[in-house]
């Protein structure tokens, strides 16, 4: 149990249809992450939020689009992908932006 | 620009030692982070070093040199569930994690 949990945990989903990644945390923390991690590379950073504020984007393609409703809840909304797209998704946690991260079990992502 | 480099693999037996080594080049530097990862789950968090030094956990210890821009992570009595792999992460100037591609650790009986 790390106290942060994704749904769903596989997804397979078509160039065209549009689906939502969920993440929870019940750390008490105050921010929150999206990565995305491909085999044999690092983990890229995709977005950050801090206090529900969004601190961070790297870059990533507008057909990826992050909520952040509250503390405690995070979604990443997928459209239009594109087969490159297919990888794992991790959420994480931490409280302030120097500490520990913790990590869902991620969200392994098919584009076909 | 910013790199971690990490070995790409490496193998040791039941019982033994091993370490894992990381290099950074970072803008800034706010400490080294070191986490496990095993096949299908999620990343966690084993240490955290921002003194030089060597700091110990159990079974595990973690080594800064700042000057160095080094780091490694010692594993002693080896065991199967240490099959895993090993992400070393330094956080930048802007306390963003910047990741190694993780050192994938083979355990042989």
């Amino acid at each position: 149990e790390t106290g942060v949990t994704q749904t769903p945990r596989h997804l397979v989903m078509g160039m065209t249809n549009k689906k939502s990644l969920k993440c929870e945390q019940h750390l008490g923390h105050n921010a929150m992450y999206w990565y995305k991690q491909s085999a044999k590379k690092p983990l890229e950073l995709m977005f950050v939020y801090n206090f529900k504020e969004q601190t961070e984007n790297n870059s990533v393609p507008s057909r990826f689009s992050p909520e952040c409703p509250n503390s405690s809840h995070l979604f990443l909304h997928l459209h239009t992908l594109q087969p490159e797209d297919s990888a794992l998704y991790l959420c994480a946690s931490s409280q302030g932006d120097s500490r520990e991260q913790y990590f869902g079990p991620g969200t392994r992502l098919t584009v076909t | 620009g910013q790199n971690i480099d990490q070995p790409t693999e490496m193998t040791a037996t039941e019982g033994a030692i091993v370490q894992i080594n990381c290099t950074y080049q970072t803008s800034g530097f706010n400490g080294l982070f070191w986490y496990q990862q095993h096949a299908g789950e999620a990343p966690t968090f084993l240490s955290y070093n921002v003194l030089d030094g060597l700091e110990e956990k159990g079974r595990f210890s973690s080594f800064l040199s700042r000057s160095k821009g080094y780091s490694y992570l010692l594993l002693k009595e080896l065991q199967m569930k240490d099959s895993a792999s090993y992400l070393c992460a330094a956080l930048d100037s802007n306390y963003q994690l910047i990741w190694g591609a993780g050192t994938k650790l083979i355990i042989k009986p």
